[in-house]
């Protein structure tokens, strides 16, 4: 069992739309969850990261924490084409490294 | 503020050549310097991380090596290169202590032919 699992996707989502991404990770112990953008041929940004159960918003975009259910999600709300990448969720535990899933690839449609 | 800067940018080898890829972060004092990985439409494999100068964790066995000769300086190295060796390679770093938060450089484009 992979230890932090997404979606490889591609998800498409019309302009406008709430776009939502899912993570899983198996780590009982995992503290803190980021969630990094990727763009084509770029290196990974932090988007934003949460510590606590519950949602986190950042303008267009709410992080969700549910811990019983070891799942954390991304929503993009009126989602823009210039949205379109790879999203990465990362998972930390008691170590300094992060854990990081394959990503998941979000298309937005003009 | 800080900033993380990565060269070359990219890089075409020879198999069984060496490697020297290097990572700088200013603005700030004895980071957690970290190198990964990213095959082609992969995630992100951790090599290794360093918290101080002259200590590297290692987390996957091959044929890489890191070093840190500096505080705020990370070095990745081979002596020869194999195929497999090709990807994306990042450097990221995070404060010290247990801030988890990482910040990726423009990361090392490498081709082994």
């Amino acid at each position: 069992q992979k230890e932090v699992e997404q979606n490889s996707g591609p998800l498409s989502v019309p302009e406008g739309a709430i776009a939502s991404l899912n993570c899983t990770y198996s780590d009982r112990g995992s503290q803190s969850f980021f969630w990094y953008r990727q763009y084509s041929g770029k290196s990974p940004e932090l988007i934003m990261f949460i510590y606590s159960n519950g949602d986190k918003e950042d303008g267009r975009f709410t992080a969700q924490l549910n811990k019983a259910s070891q799942y954390v999600s991304l929503l993009i709300r009126d989602s823009q084409p210039s949205d379109s990448a790879t999203y990465l969720c990362a998972v930390s535990g008691s170590a300094r490294q992060l854990t990081f899933g394959s990503g998941t690839q979000l298309t937005v449609l003009p | 503020s800080q900033t993380i800067h990565q060269w070359p940018a990219t890089l075409v080898q020879p198999v069984g050549s060496p490697l020297s890829l290097e990572c700088t972060v200013e603005g700030t004092s004895n980071p957690n310097l970290y190198w990964y990985r990213q095959a082609a439409g992969r995630g992100l494999q951790l090599l290794f991380y360093s918290v101080g100068i002259g200590q590297i964790s290692s987390e996957v066995p091959q044929n890489l090596s890191a070093s840190r000769p500096q505080d705020r300086q990370f070095i990745l190295s081979s002596k020869k290169l194999l195929l497999s060796d090709s990807g994306f390679y990042l450097c990221a770093w995070s404060f010290p202590g247990v801030i988890k938060t990482q910040y990726f450089g423009p990361g090392t484009r490498l081709l082994v032919l």
